[in-house]
């Protein structure tokens, strides 16, 4: 089936550092959404993006949807402990209502002591 | 408000088993989709359930079946079980389906043995 591809796959930074992750696609898509999942938790949105060329921020997280609306990028600005988790892109397939989620793999987020 | 709440929290069940999972959406909500999460495999989707109708089926087996009733609560049920089944399984609620309104439970850890 359809898959985004979202890399990296991990990342070790220090607290404070910036944090740059990337999603891509062999299709069109009209909407990237990132989601962070903690622990035992489900996956909670942060920032949808619905316009090539968006550039939209929630914090100290930023994301763009980019101008060939096959690829999304997220950006963590000055990283903390609690940034650690597993961050996760994902954009409809389908029309209006008849529509699935495709979900990149997920980038984990480690933070170095 | 309440959140999405699933139940239960961990199963361990054997090969050839069935199993029924329950997620009970936050109310209001009529949507309910059903995701599969196996580690470095992201989220498949599965099914979703709007106002009692299964509107969106994944690529799964016929195994794997749902349900959704008048309160909006769904099931889904996992027959013949294969160890391949063993997953974070995750409902998520909406009002009416929307891409960027879809709120998680924290899943069912399913374990077959």
């Amino acid at each position: 089936g359809q898959q985004l591809n979202q890399s990296p796959q991990s990342m070790f930074i220090q607290e404070g550092e910036d944090v740059s992750m990337n999603c891509t696609s062999s299709s069109i898509f009209n909407t990237w959404l990132w989601y962070k999942q903690d622990p035992g938790e489900g996956p909670v949105l942060l920032i949808a993006l619905y316009k090539a060329g968006e550039l939209t921020s929630n914090g100290r997280l930023t994301a763009q949807f980019g101008i060939t609306r096959k690829d999304s990028f997220l950006n963590i600005s000055a990283s903390i402990p609690s940034d650690v988790g597993i961050y996760f892109c994902a954009g409809p397939n389908g029309v209006d209502s008849n529509y699935q989620l495709i979900w990149g793999a997920g980038t984990k987020l480690i933070i170095k002591p | 408000k309440a959140g999405v709440t699933q139940t239960p929290r961990y199963l361990i069940k054997t090969r050839g088993q069935q199993v029924t999972l329950s997620c009970s959406p936050i109310s209001g909500h009529r949507s309910v989709s059903w995701y599969q999460q196996t580690p470095g495999q992201g989220l498949q989707f599965l099914f979703e359930y709007f106002s009692e109708t299964q509107r969106n089926k994944g690529n799964f087996p016929g195994r794997f079946s749902g349900r959704q009733f008048s309160n909006s609560r769904s099931e889904m049920n996992v027959s013949t079980l294969e160890l391949g089944d063993s997953a974070l399984y995750l409902c998520a609620s909406s009002l009416a389906g929307g891409v960027s309104e879809q709120y998680f439970g924290p899943g069912t850890r399913l374990t077959v043995t």
